[in-house]
């Protein structure tokens, strides 16, 4: 079946622009999770959602950062007034949920580049 | 201060050969391992993971060894074959609650020679 799918793939922002990043999760996924993944570096969590509810966001760097899965489905993340320091891939990621496999899948993710 | 360390940056093999990739974790609460292989400009794809109540997994070529005591898990593929260069990453989780969310170490980029 289709895996997680990720738009825009690549993103160029000028700094103070506002972003919207999508992700469309494996069907019937519960968990849903945001990472963010600079140069060089492994993904770094960002936040999670179970269904509907987001139950963790305490990956968010600043609250410039916002993301949103209103049917429990696809998710956005949005990145207001971005910063060059935002510059980064964003990955998303869908699990199971809890009590299933908790092995998450990723998508291509988002690159960030912010001038 | 990593929670999840993978200290070798690169690792280079022949062909045929075993490959060998090490990581090492310091929070205790950790119980799920996994073990991701990414290509550039894609995301990482899963390869193999194992719960703290083993202390191996085995899928194919690739064979998980988790080190409860010494916090260290290591990940072998035999044969290497050179469509397995790629960076490897090592994750945790604590399966606490219904959070999953995973700390991954820097990566190693593994490269096979033909």
């Amino acid at each position: 079946g289709a895996g997680v799918s990720q738009s825009p793939r690549y993103k160029v922002a000028k700094r103070g622009q506002d972003v919207a990043l999508r992700c469309d999760p494996i069907s019937g996924h519960v968990s849903l999770f945001w990472y963010q993944q600079a140069l060089g570096q492994g993904p770094e969590f960002l936040t999670y959602f179970q269904n509907e509810a987001q139950l963790d966001k305490s990956g968010l760097p600043s609250d410039r950062f916002f993301a949103e899965r209103p049917e429990g489905s696809v998710s956005t993340l949005k990145i207001q007034r971005t910063q060059q320091e935002d510059s980064a891939v964003y990955l998303c990621a869908s699990s199971q949920g809890q009590g299933r496999s908790p092995t998450q899948y990723f998508g291509p993710g988002t690159r960030l580049t912010v001038l | 201060d990593q929670q999840v360390k993978q200290n070798s940056p690169s690792l280079s093999v022949q062909e045929g050969r075993i490959s060998i990739l090490n990581c090492d974790y310091t929070n205790s609460m950790f119980d799920y391992f996994l073990w991701y292989k990414k290509y550039p400009a894609e995301g990482p794809t899963f390869l193999i993971s194992i719960s703290s109540i083993k202390d191996k997994n085995e899928d194919g070529r690739f064979t998980v060894f988790l080190n409860k005591s010494a916090k260290h898990l290591s990940l072998h593929i035999v044969p290497s074959q050179p469509g397995d260069s790629a960076v490897y990453f090592c994750a945790a989780s604590a399966s606490g609650g219904s959070n999953y969310k995973l700390t991954f170490g820097k990566g190693t980029l593994l490269t096979v020679n033909p």
